[in-house]
């Protein structure tokens, strides 16, 4: 199956702090998606992002996928940035298309 | 608006017991799942549903049943609850995108379950 290699595992920020978050993919893929899970574990759908950019905010998220990966921009970080933040993508067809999850980056952002 | 809604948030057995998790969407989406999540891992796919009658082993699917009898819901069973079921369940459910494939993932609070 699609392996999923996210990098750093650690983050740490002072608040106001641009930072950039990698996942890696091992196969074509037609579905990735960016989550963050808050301190309480909480799941949230940050960008649907199988090709191209997306921006919302002080967030923005480019996939390339010619070349198999994924970049997660948070600019002026804020401590409610805090958490951690996972790449989940899927292949194409049947249960294939079920989200594979990377093990995620742990990010503080400290005031 | 609720979306997908999990029932219950907390629950300790013991070992041998058995239990059901309720997951509940009200998005009228076709696919709905079971996640598990463990210390320093990302999510883990235990089973999922592509309809209403339908389901399918993901990766993780020993020890686990699962049921999706009505749309909105999707139930998973622990048959015998083991201390390495020790865990957070998550629910989702996403509709089908216009190619036919998946599409966004709604995920439910989670489940904390401690078997001891």
């Amino acid at each position: 199956g699609i392996q999923v290699e996210q990098s750093p595992p650690d983050l740490i920020l002072q608040e106001g702090a641009n930072s950039t978050l990698r996942c890696n993919f091992s196969d074509s893929v037609n579905n990735l998606q960016w989550f963050h899970q808050n301190p309480w574990g909480q799941l949230i759908n940050l960008f649907y992002i199988p090709s191209g950019t997306k921006q919302n905010g002080r967030l923005s998220a480019t996939t390339v996928a010619t070349e198999r990966y994924s970049l997660l921009y948070i600019s002026s970080s804020q401590t409610t940035d805090s958490g951690v933040y996972f790449c989940a993508v899927g292949g194409y067809g049947g249960s294939q298309g079920n989200l594979i999850f990377g093990k995620g980056t742990k990010l503080s952002v400290k005031p | 608006n609720a979306g997908v809604t999990q029932t219950p948030k907390f629950r300790v057995l013991k070992t041998g017991q058995s239990m059901t998790l309720l997951c509940a969407q009200d998005m009228n989406h076709e696919y709905m799942y079971w996640y598990r999540q463990d210390p320093g891992m990302g999510l883990r796919l235990i089973h999922y549903s592509v309809g209403e009658g339908t389901t399918a082993k993901g990766e993780v699917p020993d020890g686990y049943n699962v049921s999706r009898l009505k749309k909105q819901n999707f139930l998973l069973g622990l048959e015998s609850a083991a201390p390495s079921q020790t865990s957070v369940y998550f629910c989702a459910s996403s509709y089908i995108g216009p190619s036919g494939g998946r599409n966004i993932q709604y995920f439910g609070a989670g489940t904390r379950l401690s078997v001891l």
